[in-house]
Formats: C-alpha cells, structure tokens, sequence
C-alpha cells in the first residue's frame, strides 16, 4: 500500500530566505506526483504536476524534483516571500493516475 | 468561469440525521472524487467516480454513499452511519483520458455535528 511522508511537518524561516520541502512514497512505480498548496479553510491548489517520465519541473520561484528510484521528491521554493506562507501537500496516485495517496503536508511560515 | 463548486460551505448536523453535500463541475472532467481532511491530517479518499453512473469506494467510505447520475454531478451522502463525519470535505475532478492528470479541488465543506 502506497504511503507518502513529508517532513518536516512545520517550518519557520525568516522572508527571502531560501528553502526545501521533502515528500518520500514507499512504492516507487508512481505515474506521477502532484504538489500542492492550502491556505487555512481553503481548497487545495494545484502547484506543479511531475510525470513520472521527468526529473523536476519548475514555476515560478518553485522548482520540484522527482527520483523514482529512491522514492523521494523535494519542493525548492526560492526567495520566500510572506505570501507564501500556506500548508503544502504532496500526493501520487494509488495506481495508474487516479486516485491521490497525500502525505500529511508541511505547515510553511514565512516571517517578514 | 471554469471550476468547482461545494456547497454549501458550512453544514451542521445533528445526531441520526443525513447531509448531502454538492458538488459540481464545469470542466469537462470525467472523473470526480470526495476526499475527508482532519485537524492535522492528510486528505483521505471517501469514493470516486471515473465515469457517469460508476464510482468505487475508497478507503474510508463506511457511512457514505455517492451517486453519478450526471457528468458534471458528484454528491455525497453523510449518513446516520458515519459514527464521526465532523471534518473539511473536498471534492475534486481530473480528466486523465483527455489528458489532465493534475486534480483540480473545489473550496471545501465544512460539516459540523451538533
């Protein structure tokens, strides 16, 4: 059964500094990961999308990278901003591309 | 606009009763999807649906029951059953056999027990 862990579960950095998020999945035979972003008592966002094909994929200040291998993704936000503060969610799919497994998400804040 | 809707946005609940919560979409997206989210926790799959009048349940689907009788439609019943429905529903939809992978979420359904 597909488990994903994201550490750590809180972080709190100083505005413009730059930072790295961890997301690990048990099974690696994934079709894709998806981050994603939650303001409190909001949806989810979508964020970036990395097929399991590719290595990293960026928008913006966000860069995200993918090994299959190791099981293991990281989400690189550059120049924090106090905007950016949200919980960030990481999640593959059970099987094929269907249903999302999600980790417990990292709560970011970013203080000015 | 393109999007999801949930509605509504706070629901309360009390002891025996059923809730229905909407849920719908105007993307095209062939399959939807009912995730449950705690204080702290990860969202947890309820039941989704890949196409009109087929869903599946997921891993937590005790005290709920769906229906898709509509491309665009995918309610979700709380039922007396469901010993602790207090939590932030979310539903979402994607379209991976046209190509869209990425999960798109609506706002969100706070349902309360009094």
């Amino acid at each position: 059964k597909q488990e994903v862990t994201q550490i750590p579960a809180a972080l709190s950095v100083p505005e413009g500094e730059n930072l790295v998020l961890n997301c690990s999945f048990t099974d690696s035979a994934i079709y894709n990961l998806q981050w994603f972003r939650q303001d409190p008592g909001k949806g989810l966002t979508s964020l970036l999308l990395i097929q399991s094909s590719q290595r990293e994929q960026t928008s913006g200040r966000l860069n995200a990278s993918l090994d299959k291998s190791s099981g293991r993704s990281t989400l690189y936000i550059a120049a924090s901003q106090p905007g950016d503060s949200a919980t960030y969610l990481c999640a593959v799919p059970y099987s094929g591309n269907t249903p999302l497994v999600f980790g417990k998400g990292t709560r970011l804040s970013v203080i000015a | 606009d393109g999007g999801i809707t949930q509605s509504p946005k706070y629901l309360f609940r009390k002891e025996g009763q059923n809730v229905t919560l909407s849920c719908e979409q105007n993307l095209n997206h062939d399959a939807m999807y009912w995730y449950r989210q705690d204080p702290g926790q990860g969202l947890r799959l309820i039941y989704y649906s890949q196409i009109v009048n087929d869903f599946q349940k997921g891993d937590i689907a005790e005290g709920y029951s769906v229906s898709r009788e509509k491309k665009e439609s995918f309610p979700l019943t709380v039922t007396s059953a469901q010993k602790n429905p207090t939590a932030f529903y979310l539903c979402a939809s994607s379209s991976p056999s046209g190509g869209e992978d990425t999960q798109y979420f609506g706002p969100g359904t706070r349902l309360t027990v009094l």
